[in-house]
């Protein structure tokens, strides 16, 4: 079974430029996440997806962030315009949870995309 | 409130020495899910364990194995007879209304 995909796995961008990330989960994952790993710390959720309606997206910040998962599967995450501090490996994960309410299955990780902003 | 402590920032020992990560957990839930995950140099982060809290059954694969005690709301890893490659940020993780809560991790350094 292929794992969560994610791309690119490595940006250098300038600030006040925007990048977008992409991400695929596990086939048949109804769940998806999308977390912020700043260096030396455990990883932040920035927005969960279940099927394509976001469950929460309390810590996203959006006057800059944004994501979508307008079919379901695979999701976007766009940073615009970026800033020195969102330096970060940005990690899609993704659970089977096809039930709704309180997702409670495992959380399979991708490799991550490294950015770093200038 | 609900936390993860994991008290070491990092460990050094020699390889084939056995170490033992700590994690300390707080939660007022009665039902809660517990994790551990591995974090290589490369990045991604890699399932290794998950316990509900109704089953303390302590758990080995291999040269892993996980202690589970409710009573001090603990849930340590141990690696018997470590290696090189198990070099990497180990995470506890504490599930609740389907977040994540983590531990700042433990570095583990294996040294050859």
């Amino acid at each position: 079974e292929a794992g969560v995909a994610q791309s690119p796995r490595y940006k250098i961008i300038e600030k006040r430029q925007s990048v977008a990330f992409w991400c695929n989960p596990i086939s048949g994952h109804a769940t998806l996440y999308w977390y912020q790993q700043i260096l030396g710390q455990g990883p932040k959720l920035l927005i969960q997806f279940q099927n394509n309606g976001v469950v929460d997206d309390s810590q996203l910040p959006k006057d800059r962030f944004s994501a979508e998962r307008l079919k379901g599967v695979d999701s976007t995450l766009k940073i615009q315009p970026a800033k020195l501090e969102d330096s970060a490996v940005y990690l899609c994960a993704s659970s089977r949870d096809l039930g709704s309410g309180a997702s409670t299955d495992t959380q399979y990780f991708g490799p991550g995309t490294r950015l770093t902003v200038l | 409130a609900q936390k993860v402590t994991q008290a070491q920032t990092e460990i050094s020992v020699v390889e084939k020495e056995d170490v033992t990560l700590d994690c300390v957990y707080e939660t007022r839930d009665t039902t809660y899910y517990l994790f551990w995950y591995k974090q290589p140099p490369s990045g991604e982060l890699v399932f290794l364990i998950r316990r509900n809290s109704f089953d303390e059954q302590n758990e080995i694969s291999g040269r892993y194995s996980w202690n589970f005690q409710k009573s001090t709301s603990s849930f340590n890893f141990t690696i018997t007879a470590s290696q090189v490659v198990d070099s990497a940020v180990y995470f506890c993780a504490l599930l609740r209304n389907y977040q994540l809560i983590w531990g700042a991790g433990t570095k583990l350094i294996i040294k050859p």
